[in-house]
């Protein structure tokens, strides 16, 4: 599965637009892209998933330019219940394999 | 409609015990997945079971097993407790690609903390 590259922290103000991006240089063809968010002592949750393009849905929308090398997870107006660890992965949906995440702290 | 349910939510051992840990699907899933998630890191995958047996596994020693029941539920068993073992324990469910269904995201539960003395 492809290695994903991720910022370590990312901070916050509440309201805001915070956008994470993740590197995969080497995503396979096959490939799907999946973004998940965890709190402390929980399990990871499901955000967002795709191929190409754009994804919107409820709570944030994914951008994946035309070379598939990275992506963007992007939430829109930030609260203090977003502060949580997000996880981008690639691959098929068997085996995941998580990097150690991308920590995003809202502050109020 | 009821999630990845896992139990026991916290549990403590020694070291060389054997410990059990269960795990529920979400509703309508097939196919389950363990992972060990150590402190301050990501999860990482032990293995995944469809179909009651054993279809991929991470690099995990064979202290490690697995069973998966008919009806999809799953069990994890750790002989031979190690301090190194302590960590949060998560289970994850999903349909198995295929019959129409492809990608589907996989759902977590929120895990067994296991505490290792």
């Amino acid at each position: 599965l492809a290695k994903t590259t991720q910022p370590i922290s990312m901070d916050s103000y509440e309201g805001q637009e915070v956008n994470i991006t993740c590197s995969h240089n080497n995503i396979a063809t096959n490939d799907y892209i999946t973004w998940y968010q965890q709190f402390p002592s929980q399990g990871p949750r499901f955000i967002i998933q795709g191929y190409k393009t754009k994804v919107t849905n409820e709570v944030a929308s994914l951008f994946i330019p035309a070379d598939r090398k990275s992506s963007t997870l992007s939430l829109p107006r930030v609260s203090l219940s977003d502060t949580a660890v997000y996880y981008c992965l690639v691959g098929g949906t068997d085996k995941l394999i998580f990097g150690t995440g991308t920590r995003l702290q809202v502050f109020p | 409609d009821a999630g990845v349910t896992q139990s026991p939510t916290h549990l403590i051992k020694t070291r060389g015990q054997q410990v059990t840990l269960r795990c529920s699907p979400k509703s309508g899933h097939d196919t389950v997945s363990w992972y060990q998630q150590a402190l301050g890191q990501g999860p990482q995958f032990i293995f995944q079971y469809y179909e009651e047996e054993e279809r991929q596994r991470g690099n995990f020693p064979d202290r490690f097993s697995g069973h998966q029941f008919p009806n999809y539920s799953s069990e994890l068993n750790v002989n031979a407790l190690l301090l190194g073992d302590s960590a949060l324990y998560l289970c994850a469910s999903s349909l198995a690609q295929g019959r129409g269904v492809y990608n589907q995201p996989q759902h977590f539960g929120d895990g067994t903390r296991l505490s290792i003395l």
